[in-house]
């Protein structure tokens, strides 16, 4: 949805880095999520935030932390990059337990 | 088992013909959306159905919550089709969260 911006649309990082994954949701909602999918395989649910708020949380590891600036914003910090972080991840949002609506993703690649 | 249920997990259909997708899901869920990923990796939604059955163009969707599956059927299947299609179920609890099934990867040939 080009309503979902996310960025940047590739990203190519070095093993041990950091990064920071954007996401704008101009739809006026306020649920906003995280997934990732690995090598075409579904997505994975990660995060959903509502009204800025981490509502669920199914990462293990500490290193995904989301950060919320603004009711639309979501972007995902991720620390210590490893090869298997190599995914793409999506944005989206919802009004409340509405339908999703997704970003085109973000695809990352650790070397 | 798996939350959400996806078959078949492959499909190979020649253009003009017809088939169907279907998801089956562990509990009740509160509403289905179905995706087709096209080869640049893009999500695009077909669907969202709270109840029922929804129709556009050469595509249907059904979901019974109550039975708990969902179904979409393809009908005079064009290459353009092509691509993996997902079935995703709105879970009924506190938070919007969509389990995502395992694909179905789609190929139309001429």
């Amino acid at each position: 949805d080009p309503k979902i911006i996310q960025k940047p649309k590739y990203l190519v990082a070095v093993t041990g880095s950091e990064k920071i994954l954007i996401c704008e949701q101009y739809l006026g909602h306020n649920a906003m999520y995280w997934y990732r999918q690995s090598a075409k395989k579904p997505l994975e649910f990660m995060f959903s935030y509502s009204y800025q708020k981490l509502m669920d949380n199914q990462t293990a590891s500490s290193r995904f932390q989301p950060q919320s600036s603004k009711k639309n914003h979501l972007d995902l910090q991720i620390t210590a990059l490893k090869p298997d972080d190599s995914a793409t991840y999506f944005c989206a949002s919802s009004q409340e337990r509405e339908r999703l609506f997704f970003g085109h993703g973000t695809k990352l690649s650790v070397l | 088992g798996m939350p959400v249920e996806q078959n078949p997990p492959a499909l190979s259909l020649y253009e003009g013909a017809e088939s169907g997708l279907r998801c089956n899901f562990s509990t009740t869920m509160k509403g289905v959306q179905w995706f087709q990923q096209n080869h640049r990796g893009r999500l695009i939604t077909l669907f969202y159905l709270a109840q029922g059955t929804k129709e556009n163009g050469r595509l249907k969707s059904t979901f019974n919550s109550k039975e708990r599956y969902s179904t979409l059927h393809i009908k005079d299947a064009q290459l353009e089709d092509s691509g993996t299609y997902f079935c995703a179920a709105l879970n009924n609890n506190a938070g919007a969260k969509l389990t995502f099934g395992g694909g179905t990867r789609l190929t139309v040939r001429p």
